[in-house]
C-alpha cells in the first residue's frame, strides 16, 4: 500500500544524545515536511522540502536538521535533544508545494526526551 | 499575519446526534481551507477541502462544511455522529497566492454511546 512510513513509533531519549527520524514516502511526492505536534498547539512546521536536494526552514527550526538526498527519503535529526523537543513528530507529504495540494500524513515518531 | 481559530478544544456530543465543530480564519486574502481528521495513534488525513466554487463542501464519512467569506469561517458538521468519528479534527488554511499551511489547534471530538 503506497503511503508514509516513519520510524521508530516511539523512542525515549536522554537529552544531549543525537537522534535521527525517519520517513519515507513512496508515493513519488516531490515536497515533504517535518511537523511536531503539541497538545493546544496543533502541527507546527519544522523544515520542509521542495523538492530532492532543497530544503526549507519551518515555523520552529531551531534543534533540529533535515536533509533530501533522494525523493524518497526526508530523515530528520536532534543534533542534541533537549526536553522541549519531547513531542510527536509527524512527516507528510504533497504532489508539489502548491497552496491547494492535500498533505499525506505518516503515522508519526512519538519522542521523549529526559 | 494569518491564523487559525477553532473555538472548542474537546466536543462531547451523544451518538446519531448532530455536531458542529467551529473553526474561523484570520486573512485579509484569498485563501484555500481543509479539514484534517486525526483518528488516535494515527496521521492526519484530508476530510475535505474548500478551494473555489459552491461554498458547501462535501468531505468522506458524511461530513460537510461552509466556507463563510463575511464571517472568516470554516465550520465542519455531520447531520448524525457514530462512536468511529471520535478523532481529533484539525482546520487548516493557505493563502492561495503562497504555500504554507497553518494548522489550528484541534477540537476532540468524543462521541457517546
Amino acid at each position: 500500500i503506497a503511503g508514509i512510513t516513519q520510524a521508530p513509533t516511539s523512542q525515549i531519549l536522554a537529552a544531549g544524545r543525537r537522534m535521527t527520524l525517519r520517513c519515507t514516502q513512496d508515493m513519488r511526492h516531490n515536497a515533504m515536511y517535518w511537523y511536531r505536534q503539541d497538545l493546544g498547539l496543533g502541527l507546527r512546521l519544522i523544515h520542509y522540502s521542495n523538492t530532492a536536494g532543497t530544503t526549507g526552514k519551518g515555523e520552529v527550526p531551531d534543534g533540529y536538521s533535515v536533509s533530501r538526498a533522494n525523493t524518497d527519503d526526508f530523515p530528520l535529526t536532534l543534533a542534541s535533544a533537549v526536553p522541549s523537543q519531547t513531542s510527536v513528530y509527524f512527516c507528510a507529504s504533497s504532489d508539489n508545494r502548491g497552496s491547494y495540494n492535500e498533505q499525506f500524513f505518516g503515522p508519526g515518531t512519538r519522542l521523549t526526551v529526559l | 499575519a494569518q491564523s487559525v481559530t477553532q473555538l472548542d478544544s474537546q466536543v462531547p456530543v451523544f451518538e446519531e446526534a448532530p455536531v458542529e465543530l467551529r473553526c474561523n480564519y484570520s486573512s485579509s486574502v484569498s485563501v484555500y481551507l481543509f479539514w484534517y481528521v486525526q483518528y488516535p495513534n494515527q496521521g492526519l488525513q484530508l476530510l475535505l477541502k474548500y478551494l473555489s466554487g459552491s461554498t458547501l463542501v462535501k468531505g468522506i464519512n458524511g461530513f460537510e462544511a461552509e466556507f463563510n467569506k463575511s464571517q472568516t469561517s470554516f465550520h465542519l458538521r455531520k447531520p448524525s455522529v457514530h462512536i468511529s468519528d471520535t478523532a481529533e479534527y484539525f482546520c487548516a488554511v493557505v493563502k492561495t497566492s503562497y504555500d504554507k499551511v497553518i494548522f489550528g489547534p484541534g477540537t476532540s471530538l468524543s462521541v457517546i454511546p
